[in-house]
């Protein structure tokens, strides 16, 4: 089994539209959630860090952990074209090991 | 600012050869991290390093070796390349204290085996 498992899409919206990825994990000792942005050919960017549960609000991103459920969204308010990515989750409990999910490749059309 | 630099950004290797990918960081940093990404798949962890003289195996550590004698750098080693090691490896960086800031991540090196 995958430390952690992340639907790869492709996931393909309308611009302005909501857009709710997620990942799920089975190891119940991480506790830092991470959700990364990475363009073509360019290394990996941090969007949203979480500590344990609950929720966090940056702008037109909303990162949601579930502990309980061992699962995490990160939700992506009026979507726009500069979206256009692949979004990584990731987590660890120490910051010796990071296990990150396949990715998913969004495609926010004009 | 520079963050962190990987070198070179593109290379191509015969079977059986051997390389080191450059990986430097001017932040301070005391963890950094190699990892590789192969097509449509998330990074796996090859090598980290928690300080100058440290270092300890990923989820893929096999066929390659690592070293950490400054804080600033931390090369990557192949010594027999295999088509299997074909990927795009990225090095990253944190101090973990930065909680906003988990990793910097460099650009990456496409490396193929042919």
């Amino acid at each position: 089994q995958k430390e952690v498992e992340q639907d790869p899409g492709p996931l393909s919206v309308p611009e302005g539209a909501i857009v709710s990825l997620n990942c799920t994990y089975s190891n119940s000792a991480f506790q830092y959630f991470m959700w990364y942005r990475q363009y073509s050919r360019k290394g990996p960017e941090l969007l949203m860090y979480t500590y344990s549960s609950g929720n966090k609000e940056d702008g037109r991103f909303t990162a949601q952990v579930d502990k309980s459920s061992k699962y995490i969204s990160l939700f992506i308010r009026d979507s726009q074209p500069s979206d256009s990515a692949t979004y990584l989750c990731a987590m660890t409990w120490n910051f010796n090991k990071f296990y990150f999910g396949s990715g998913t490749k969004l495609n926010v059309k004009p | 600012n520079a963050g962190v630099t990987q070198t070179p950004k593109f290379r191509i290797l015969k079977i059986g050869q051997s390389m080191t990918l450059q990986c430097t960081q001017d932040m301070n940093h005391n963890y950094m991290y190699w990892y590789r990404q192969d097509p449509g798949m998330g990074l796996k962890l090859i090598y980290y390093s928690v300080g100058a003289g440290i270092t300890d195996k990923g989820e893929v550590p096999n066929g390659y070796n690592v070293s950490r004698s400054t804080t600033e750098d931390f090369p990557l080693r192949l010594e027999l390349a295999a088509p299997s090691q074909t990927s795009v490896y990225f090095c990253a960086s944190t101090d973990r204290v930065d909680g906003n800031q988990p990793q910097h991540f460099g650009d990456g090196t496409r490396l193929s085996i042919l």
